[in-house]
């Protein structure tokens, strides 16, 4: 069964790197997303991204954070000069479609980043 | 804004019960609704979609959807401990290009 792959599995980096984390989405969907989900918290919406440009971001994806696709499989997530509260599960995502019924999306296993 | 409401629970329910799991939205609009089961340190991993008023069954899961209460819920039948998780409930709107997830419910299931 096609999946989300996504690593690193889990990343610890130093306050103020960067991070690049890495997904290949389900190779006949054509909208990617990340999500975030801090400890014990409900998961949260970040960008979502199609035809080679973001379609939607949410409130936390701000200038510190840039995707890519730099090419026809890959999917990045860039966190820039990060924080301790940038600590958390970043999830991969990606469907066929969006917004219209019987779109679903799958998830990545997810990136565990942990920022000390 | 559009927001996703559950209870956090935790709901414990005995092995063999029904547990029976809810879920509001804000958005009249929203077309394509999702429940996803997380255990911990996992990813959503998808159970059911609903999209039209009633009922949807597959296998132990049945979702209800009512759009005029912009309420929608999920029934697990016959319980197992192994159904003990995080379920997430999730709504896309038509248009939008994300999903919003509700907080979750953490279900245990009891032996």
């Amino acid at each position: 069964e096609p999946e989300v792959t996504q690593t690193p599995s889990h990343q610890v980096t130093q306050m103020g790197q960067e991070v690049i984390l890495r997904c290949v989405p389900i190779s006949n969907h054509l909208y990617f997303y990340w999500y975030r989900q801090i400890l014990g918290q409900k998961v949260e919406f970040l960008v979502s991204f199609y035809n080679n440009e973001i379609s939607e971001k949410s409130e936390i994806f701000d200038d510190q954070f840039s995707v890519e696709r730099p090419d026809g499989s890959n999917f990045t997530l860039k966190i820039r000069s990060t924080k301790l509260e940038d600590s958390a599960m970043y999830f991969c995502a990606s469907s066929e479609s969006t917004g219209g019924l019987g779109n679903t999306i799958y998830f990545g296993e997810g990136s565990w980043l942990t920022v000390v | 804004q559009k927001e996703v409401e559950q209870n956090s629970g935790p709901l414990s329910v005995p092995e063999g019960a029904i547990a029976s799991l809810n879920c509001t939205y804000s958005d009249r609009g929203s077309q394509s609704f999702f429940w996803y089961r997380q255990y911990s340190g996992k990813s959503p991993e998808l159970i059911m979609s609903i999209y039209s008023n009633g009922d949807k069954e597959d296998g132990r899961f049945t979702a209800q959807l009512n759009k005029a209460s912009q309420y929608v819920s999920l029934l697990i039948r016959d319980s197992q401990p192994s159904d003990s998780a995080t379920y997430l409930c999730a709504v896309n709107s038509p248009g939008g290009q994300n999903f919003v997830f509700g907080p979750g419910t953490r279900l245990s299931v009891l032996p």
